[in-house]
């Protein structure tokens, strides 16, 4: 039974370069949600998807950052033009319901490096 | 928004020892967990407990919703015990706390 599953593990880009970070959730989960870390910091909430839905984008940086979960496929986090303040560790989760009441199941994460 | 503070910030620990980690939180929430992030940076749930008491083997929380707390307690800690533990509450969106971060030496 496959966890949540992240791809790639690291991720190298140049300053301005589109970044692609991919999440594909546990089995039979249709909540996603994707976290960044900065070094030596906590998790920051970014964005709430269900499929084909965007629930809470509260955490999304205004420009640049994209996020869809499409009917078929894994959810897609997109930054586009990266600067080196994008650098940090990229988490998605997922779970059956919503957040509410039942537990989040994190990935391996995607760590992005911007150069 | 919602605020969770977790104390300490750092433990040391010497194989063996028990230790209690703590959350505090600023308003009411129907969910809080409590998540290890091992030296590798992988995050596991340890506990989904918006109230009451759970234990797994050596590990046990307890969260008062009533009076906005949760409590990690580890016992005879291990050196695989080692990395940082977060606390996140909320519904829909879980907020994280800056964590604790443990050392668990041999």
């Amino acid at each position: 039974n496959a966890g949540v599953m992240q791809n790639p593990r690291h991720l190298v880009r140049r300053r301005g370069q589109e970044a692609r970070l991919r999440c594909s959730p546990m089995k039979g989960h249709s909540h996603v949600y994707w976290y960044r870390q900065l070094p030596e910091e906590g998790l920051k909430f970014m964005v709430y998807l269900q499929k084909e839905n965007i629930i809470d984008e509260s955490g999304m940086p205004k420009e640049r950052f994209s996020a869809e979960f499409p009917k078929e496929g894994p959810s897609i986090l997109r930054i586009q033009q990266v600067v080196r303040g994008d650098s940090a560790a990229y988490f998605c989760a997922s779970s059956g319901d919503s957040s509410y009441n039942s537990p989040l199941h994190f990935g391996n994460g995607t760590r992005l490096t911007v150069t | 928004g919602i605020q969770v503070e977790q104390s300490p910030p750092d433990l040391i620990l010497q194989e063996g020892a028990n230790s209690t980690l703590r959350c505090n939180f600023s308003d009411s929430v129907n969910n809080l967990q409590w998540f290890h992030q091992n030296p590798w940076g992988q995050l596991i749930n340890l506990f989904y407990i918006p109230s009451g008491t759970k234990q797994n083997g050596r590990l046990s929380a307890t969260t008062v919703a009533t009076e906005r707390y949760s409590l990690l307690y580890i016992s005879s800690s291990q050196t695989t015990d080692s990395g940082v533990y977060f606390c996140a509450v909320g519904g829909g969106k879980l907020i994280f706390g800056q964590g604790t971060e443990l050392s668990v030496k041999p």
